[in-house]
């Protein structure tokens, strides 16, 4: 079964300074792999996904993802982050084509404080 | 605005009892889907509707169940409601049915039960 851990809970760190947010999964078939940030009272949102191609992914507002195969990780960083991307951030799988269905399975999320 | 829409935002009640949570889908997405989130459990999948019909189900309960109109908003019903349904209920819908598709998630539906 495929399963997502979210090694950090919670990260913490000033304005303008880089960020990693930690996401390794577990399959036994290749997978799609998604984050998603959800603000405080909102709904989740896409960042970015990885199908297929470049292991490196390019996202909205200034977030990219590496896909690693032999890690079996997909990493989020940011080169400087703003108070706005405090919030909640969710690394997620789904089965490629050939699956029929296209459930997403979560982390447990990791909580982004960005602090002046 | 994701243009995916639940009804209602809020919702209260007591152990035991019934409630509906209504989603609409984002125009020309055939595919709905049914997340939970709650402290213990974080984002569960509950059940994946096609086109009017069930697609995938995940870690849904026997009282839960769910169906999809042909106007392809869904509805999810609750039952026999305990303490620990007690969490936010998030549709999202998708253009096609298997995994890659962006999904497009609602604002929510938080239960409270009393």
């Amino acid at each position: 079964a495929q399963s997502v851990t979210q090694l950090d809970s919670q990260v913490p760190v000033f304005e303008e300074a880089p960020v990693e947010l930690r996401c390794n999964y577990s399959s036994s078939v290749s997978v799609y792999l998604f984050w998603y940030v959800q603000y405080p009272n909102q709904g989740l949102q896409l960042l970015l996904k990885y199908l297929s191609g470049s292991t490196l992914v390019k996202g909205i507002n200034g977030f990219e993802a590496e896909f690693n195969k032999s890690q079996t990780s997909f990493h989020l960083r940011k080169p400087s982050v703003h108070i706005s991307d405090t919030a909640e951030y969710f690394c997620a799988v789904s089965e490629p084509n050939g699956g029929s269905q296209g459930n997403l399975i979560f982390g447990k999320g990791t909580k982004l404080s960005v602090k002046p | 605005d994701s243009g995916v829409t639940q009804t209602p935002k809020h919702l209260i009640t007591a152990t035991g009892q019934r409630v509906t949570l209504r989603c609409s889908p984002r125009s020309g997405d055939l595919s709905v889907y049914w997340y939970q989130q709650s402290l213990d459990q974080g984002l569960q999948f509950l059940i994946q509707y096609y086109n009017g019909e069930e697609r995938a189900k995940g870690n849904i309960l026997e009282r839960f169940s769910a169906q999809q109109f042909p106007d392809l908003h869904s509805e999810l019903n609750l039952s026999s409601l305990e303490l620990g349904d007690s969490a936010l209920y998030f549709c999202a819908s998708s253009v096609g049915g298997t995994g890659g598709y962006e999904q497009y998630f609602g604002p929510g539906t938080r239960l409270t039960v009393t």
